[in-house]
């Protein structure tokens, strides 16, 4: 599996982009990078995925290096409801199981 | 919303007990993967059922077993149950095609064991 290095916590002003890094240096170039979100006590939330360009779409961006070592998700204007735990995943190729690492705590701040 | 169900949403068991966790996957989904998320921990995978074989299984002991129907949704049954077990258990249905696959999760069974 490739893994996976994300900051703790991060916090973030409400109204403001949030960035939230990940670091995956072991990528294969099959494997696709994914980011699920899980707000406390409720199921992980599916954020958005990407292989090699940037993606967007109506929830956040995503921006992968050239090099697929590293990517960044980008939430354009968080709100207080944007408070949770992101997980940056990849999972290995040939299986599909999701292995989630201690993801980053992101506080959105009033 | 997933469109994924999961059943009961919370549940209390004694040490020794055995208990089913059931999970209605999304329309047109053909894959379920189950995964026990113990208190401040990530979630962990504890298998997937395709086409109801099972089909990957992670570090979990035999006595947490699974079915998936003809209609895609899946139990999740665990026996002689330990203080361990509980946590929360959480389903996830997708769509297998070859290509890649994006795993849609359901709110979870609450596991509580006495």
């Amino acid at each position: 599996d490739a893994k996976t290095t994300q900051p703790t916590s991060m916090d973030c002003a409400e109204g403001r982009a949030a960035n939230l890094p990940c670091n995956h240096s072991t990528i294969s170039g099959n494997e696709y990078v994914y980011w699920y979100r899980q707000i406390h006590s409720q199921g992980p939330q599916y954020i958005i995925h990407g292989l090699k360009n940037n993606e967007t779409n109506e929830m956040a961006s995503l921006i992968i290096t050239e090099d697929r070592k590293s990517s960044t998700l980008i939430l354009p204007h968080a709100t207080l409801r944007d408070t949770a735990v992101y997980y940056c995943i990849v999972p290995p190729g040939s299986a599909r199981q999701l292995t989630f690492g201690s993801g980053t705590q992101l506080t959105v701040l009033p | 919303e997933t469109g994924v169900t999961q059943s009961p949403t919370h549940l209390i068991k004694t040490r020794g007990q055995q208990v089913t966790l059931r999970c209605s996957s999304q329309s047109g989904h053909n894959t379920v993967s189950w995964y026990q998320q113990a208190l401040g921990q990530g979630p962990q995978f504890i298998f997937q059922y395709y086409r109801e074989e099972e089909n990957g299984r992670g570090n979990f002991p035999p006595r947490f077993s699974g079915l998936q129907f003809p209609n895609y949704s899946s139990e999740l049954n665990v026996n002689a149950l330990e203080l361990d077990d509980s946590a929360l258990y959480l389903c996830a249905s997708s769509l297998t095609s070859g290509v890649g696959e994006t795993q849609y999760f359901g709110p979870g069974t609450r596991l509580l064991v006495l």
